[in-house]
């Protein structure tokens, strides 16, 4: 069955510090991994796409990591800010059908 | 001011009353889809068009219609026939399918009671 799974649910931490999401995916065969972002009562805006053969792919503050052999992906946030309160949703595409898999996202905190 | 725009925020509707979701885009994208999230869960796709006047079913179509009359625009519809049907619905759209980026409207919180 294909799915994605996140860790942790929810984080606290403070601002100014740094902190990473877990992803795991069982989509098979796999296409490429997207992170997006979602504020409380928003769309997602993505923040990442990496296919199979990329390992990372950073964008500003945030760096995405791939590992397509144990089907493993991370999100790092450096140097949080307040801003960056939101859900983070992992993501994960199948080459054959073009799907999308959504992860059920981490809630971070970020307080000051 | 290019986007996606999806109204109205928020919609209550009594049960047993159909509704119908708007979702316009003005990126020039071929496919769009709609997406229904609820908390604790992820998203979830009930419908996709990859072109105009055709339309597919996503996982969770039942007791939900769509129409793809123009590339701009997607609504959808909320029948009596969806068991539970308050969430909050998203519309996406993107040049076309696989590795293409998807974007996202602000999307529509709708309660029947």
């Amino acid at each position: 069955k294909n799915q994605v799974e996140q860790s942790p649910q929810s984080l606290i931490i403070l601002e100014g510090k740094n902190c990473t999401l877990q992803c795991n995916y069982t989509v098979s065969p796999f296409s490429n991994l997207r992170w997006y972002k979602q504020d409380t009562g928003r769309g997602p805006v993505s923040l990442t796409i990496m296919t199979f053969s990329e390992n990372t792919k950073s964008n500003g503050r945030y760096t995405a990591t791939l590992d397509a052999d144990t089907k493993q992906s991370s999100l790092h946030i450096t140097a949080s800010q307040l801003s960056d309160s939101a859900s983070y949703i992992c993501v994960a595409s199948g080459s054959n059908t073009g799907k999308l898999i959504f992860g059920q996202g981490t809630t971070l905190q970020v307080k000051p | 001011d290019g986007g996606i725009t999806q109204s109205p925020k928020y919609l209550f509707r009594k049960e047993g009353q159909n509704v119908t979701l708007s979702c316009e885009q003005n990126l020039n994208h071929d496919a769009m889809y709609w997406y229904r999230q609820d908390p604790g869960q992820g998203l979830r796709l009930i419908y996709y068009s990859q072109i105009v006047n055709d339309f597919q079913k996503g996982d969770i179509a039942e007791g939900y219609s769509v129409s793809r009359e123009k590339k701009e625009s997607f609504p959808l519809t909320v029948t009596s026939a969806q068991k539970n049907p308050t969430a909050f619905y998203l519309c996406a759209s993107s040049i076309g399918t696989d590795v293409y980026e998807q974007y996202f409207g602000p999307g529509t919180r709708l309660t029947v009671t």
